[in-house]
């Protein structure tokens, strides 16, 4: 079956650690997005890529780098300098036609900064 | 600068009563207002709305949007208990999904 897997699940870091999130996805989907979650909070865009070996700064893209080598791969790095790292990442991709609702969704990584 | 706004932040009801959530938005290049819940991880997909004044319904759900006053807002009638979640209003333009801070919905047996 389609679909888009993050990894890993649940996440502890120490803190001033860089850590990699993985997104992977076999839709065949062009565009990839990573979003932070905050308890009780809506999701906010940290980058985006429409395609591959490009990608674009979202409302809160500081302390966050992303890469994007292939259609399938959309890794998030959080480094030391991202200030309250500790939050629920989620990916998501979109169907190459331009339909808004064709988003499907990872079920998140949990990353918790101690 | 683009912002959605949902209202309220959390509402308690018991099972069995009507809720109306709220979603006001002030975006450029709007394309179309979707609404997601979310109840552990990933949202789910409800609605997605792009022409003034066409209600949608899905069962109990029912979402209409107004885009002469900038809102939408979601129905449920008849909670129970499995409604309980964070119901969250989203505005899809500039190739994005920009999402609003959500309503915890909480429903009482």
């Amino acid at each position: 079956d389609g679909g888009i897997t993050q990894s890993p699940k649940y996440l502890f870091r120490k803190e001033g650690q860089n850590v990699t999130l993985s997104c992977e996805q076999n839709l065949n989907h062009d565009a990839m997005y990573w979003y932070r979650q905050d308890p009780g909070q809506g999701l906010r865009l940290i980058y985006y890529s429409q395609i591959v070996n490009d990608f674009q700064k979202g409302d809160i893209a500081e302390g966050y780098s992303v890469s994007r080598e292939k259609k399938e791969s959309f890794p998030l790095t959080v480094t030391s300098a991202q200030k309250n790292p500790t939050a629920f990442y989620l990916c998501a991709s979109r169907k190459p036609e331009r339909t808004s609702y064709g988003y499907t969704f990872g079920s998140g990584t949990r990353l918790t900064v101690v | 600068e683009d912002k959605v706004v949902q209202s309220p932040l959390s509402l308690v009801v018991h099972e069995g009563d009507t809720v109306t959530l709220n979603c006001s938005y002030e975006v450029t290049n709007f394309r179309s207002l979707l609404w997601y819940k979310q109840e552990k991880k990933a949202p789910t997909f409800l609605f997605m709305l792009t022409s003034s004044g066409i209600e949608k319904k899905s069962g109990r759900l029912s979402s209409i949007l107004d885009k002469k006053e900038l809102f939408s807002i979601l129905n449920i009638t008849a909670t129970q208990t499995g409604d309980s979640a964070i119901y969250l209003c989203a505005w899809f333009g500039n190739e994005k999904l920009t999402f609003g801070t959500g309503t915890r919905l909480t429903i009482i047996p």
